[in-house]
């Protein structure tokens, strides 16, 4: 079945600094996600996007549905240490009743 | 009680037993999902329902049950489970199907492990 490209698998970073993660797809969705998922938590949804092209914020949280349908992206400006935990990516095919996850990324905030 | 609750959110259980684990959401939606979480791999989707209709049963094995008795709970009824089965189960709800592009939002989920 259809399965999304999330990378990096983690990322270690230093209090401040700015994050990238990035998600890909091998066929055209209509609907991204991003989720937030603590330690021994359900995931909580941070951004969606619904449109090619769209840029949303949510905070210091960033996301943009790709031109080409196939790609999304998160951005996380000035990292605090909460920020920690695992960030997942999730489309949506056009017609299709099931939500395609990511592996997800793990991000470490060293302070 | 807000959003999505799940209990209870740790179980341990043998492979002869049979539990439940149950789910409730205080949303007012129309959609209610269960997943499987393993280590390392996607959320895996179970079972789609919507307005008490399952929609969607994502090849899980008979060992998994889920009912719906109404649109705000959804249960999951285990028995003779495999050590494999043990993950973290989320149940998830929407105000519509993934078709109609709702949003889903997730409950905490039930640490299952099986011995």
């Amino acid at each position: 079945g259809q399965q999304l490209n999330q990378s990096p698998q983690s990322m270690f970073i230093q209090e401040g600094e700015d994050v990238s993660m990035n998600c890909t797809s091998s066929s055209i969705f209509n609907t991204w996600l991003w989720y937030k998922q603590d330690p021994g938590e359900g995931p909580v949804l941070l951004i969606a996007l619904y449109k090619a092209g769209e840029l949303t914020s949510n905070g210091r949280l960033t996301a943009q549905f790709g031109i080409t349908r196939k790609d999304s992206f998160l951005n996380i400006s000035a990292s605090i240490p909460s920020d920690v935990g695992i960030y997942f990516c999730a489309g949506l095919e056009g017609g299709s009743e099931k939500l395609v996850f990511g592996k997800g990324t793990k991000l470490t905030v060293n302070p | 009680e807000t959003g999505v609750t799940q209990t209870p959110r740790h179980l341990v259980m043998g492979m002869t037993n049979k539990k439940s684990l149950k789910c409730e959401q205080h949303l007012g939606h129309n959609a209610m999902y269960w997943y499987k979480q393993s280590a390392k791999k996607p959320l895996e989707l179970m079972f789609v329902y919507s307005l008490e209709e399952r929609v969607e049963n994502n090849s899980v094995p008979s060992r998994f049950s889920p009912e719906c008795p109404n649109s705000s709970h959804l249960f999951l009824h285990l028995h003779t489970l495999q050590p494999e089965d043990s993950a973290l189960y989320l149940c998830a709800s929407s105000q519509g199907t993934p078709k109609v592009g709702d949003t889903q939002y997730f409950g905490p989920g039930t640490r299952l492990t099986v011995l």
